[in-house]
């Protein structure tokens, strides 16, 4: 089965820092990945994704992701975080033509300190 | 602000009670889903349904059921809560198969 795999469950950076979170998949066939974030008190919502096309991928607030492919790897990164970022991260995975919903990893809670 | 809207967002019921978790959108989405999941894990599927009269069993199995009469609506029923069941449920919804899921606030349940 596909699984997910998130390093970091949880990552301190004061604000300015440089910002990567790390996210490997196991599936080796066509993937749809996806960054989700969820804002203290908030719901689930979507940072960004990849179908297809170019592997760097730019979201909402200044965040990207690349996928690697040969490394089975979406990490997400920004250059630099501000203290609004503090929030929980999850990756997620659709494998091609396997069974309908996403797979998540477990999460990276993420705190920037002023 | 959620286009799907989930109720009650905080529930504390007994053992052996029927519980019915709401869930509803706005978006005229085909695709709903149910994810569980517990404190610093990850979420798992726990029901699909691709449209109305549609329902299917996700990868973690659930001692929930769900219904699919109308498209906007698709809620989670569990006949008799135990303590196992305490957890967070989230609904979400997609325009397209595969594609990026919508989700609600959640449901924090609580059987003791």
């Amino acid at each position: 089965a596909q699984s997910v795999s998130q390093h970091n469950h949880h990552v301190i950076l004061s604000e300015a820092a440089s910002l990567e979170l790390g996210c490997n998949y196991s599936y080796g066939g066509t993937v749809n990945l996806f960054w989700y974030v969820q804002y203290p008190g908030q719901h689930l919502q979507l940072l960004l994704k990849y179908f297809s096309g170019d592997p760097l991928v730019k979201g909402i607030k200044g965040f990207e992701a690349e996928f690697i492919k040969s490394k089975f790897s979406f990490n997400l990164r920004k250059p630099s975080v501000q203290w609004s970022d503090t929030a929980e991260y999850f990756c997620a995975v659709k494998e091609g033509g396997g069974a309908d919903g996403l797979t998540f990893g477990k999460g990276t809670h993420l705190i920037i300190q002023p | 602000e959620a286009d799907i809207y989930q109720t009650p967002r905080y529930l504390v019921i007994g053992t052996g009670k029927k519980i019915t978790l709401e869930c509803s959108q706005t978006m005229g989405h085909d695709k709903m889903y149910w994810y569980q999941q517990d404190p610093g894990m990850e979420l798992h599927l726990i029901h699909y349904s691709y449209g109305v009269n549609s329902t299917e069993k996700g990868d973690l199995s659930s001692e929930s059921t769900v219904s699919r009469i109308r498209t906007e609506h698709f809620p989670l029923t569990l006949e008799s809560a135990r303590p196992s069941h305490t957890s967070q449920y989230l609904c979400a919804s997609s325009e397209v198969l595969g594609g990026p899921l919508h989700f609600g606030n959640g449901t924090r349940l609580t059987v003791t």
